[in-house]
């Protein structure tokens, strides 16, 4: 089956930096999307990546390891409207999103 | 640009009722829209794949009959909820493919749905 993980919920101080993993296992990839998702509101496009590698846009970073099924989402000088849900998505052979079912970032003062 | 609208924003209905939910692209000509169902602190669940001038391809286990989804024009795809029950209650969110190169869906601004 088709399969994108990431953790549940983080937490990271105002001003720092914060990791969030995501892994996938799909049939096929044609590219894997980073959004962001505020409370009650539509996702938010973020990042795209379908080549190896760091993508880098402003604060936030983006990076892809096909071979390793893996990518993360780096998000610089922490601010307090940084605090939302960040879904991981990967497009997969037949053109279709499998969403994983997003990490919480908490940023505390 | 890549602006996607979604109406109404909030709804409240009695059970039984049908209620429809637009969703349109107002800047680019959109001939694929996705309907999402979400669920609290849940990740977005496709319900149907929306092409322009043909049936909608709905995902297993989504009842055609029940939602019922018309993409009449390159700019515009409606839901509707027929004969809405409680555990209908949700929010609902649509998007429409947009025309660069990589597939990117660009996102309404959802739709809370309450049946009572």
């Amino acid at each position: 089956g088709q399969n994108i993980d990431q953790p549940t919920e983080m937490t990271a101080t105002e001003g720092a930096i914060v990791q969030i993993n995501c892994t996938y296992q799909t049939s096929g990839f044609n590219g894997l999307f980073w959004y962001q998702q505020h409370a009650g509101e539509a996702p938010t496009f973020l990042s795209y990546n379908v080549l190896d590698g760091l993508e880098e846009k402003g604060r936030f970073s983006s990076f892809l390891s096909r071979s390793k099924g893996y990518s993360y989402l780096l998000l610089k000088e922490l601010q307090m409207k940084d605090s939302a849900s960040y879904l991981c998505a990967v497009l997969d052979s037949n053109y279709q999103l499998i969403w994983g079912a997003g990490t919480k970032l908490i940023i505390k003062p | 640009g890549a602006v996607v609208s979604q109406h109404p924003s909030r709804v409240i209905c009695k059970s039984g009722t049908s209620v429809k939910i637009e969703c349109r692209s107002l800047d680019f000509q959109a001939t694929t829209m996705f309907w999402y169902r979400q669920f609290p602190k849940k990740s977005l669940m496709l319900m149907a794949t929306s092409n322009e001038g043909s049936k909608a391809t709905y995902e297993q286990g989504v009842e055609k009959d029940k939602f019922l989804i018309n993409h009449a024009s390159l700019t515009l795809s409606t839901l509707t909820v027929t004969s809405a029950h409680p555990e209908d209650s949700s929010f609902y969110i649509c998007s429409a493919l947009g025309e660069s190169s990589y597939n990117e869906q660009f996102f309404g601004p959802g739709t809370r749905l309450t049946v009572l």
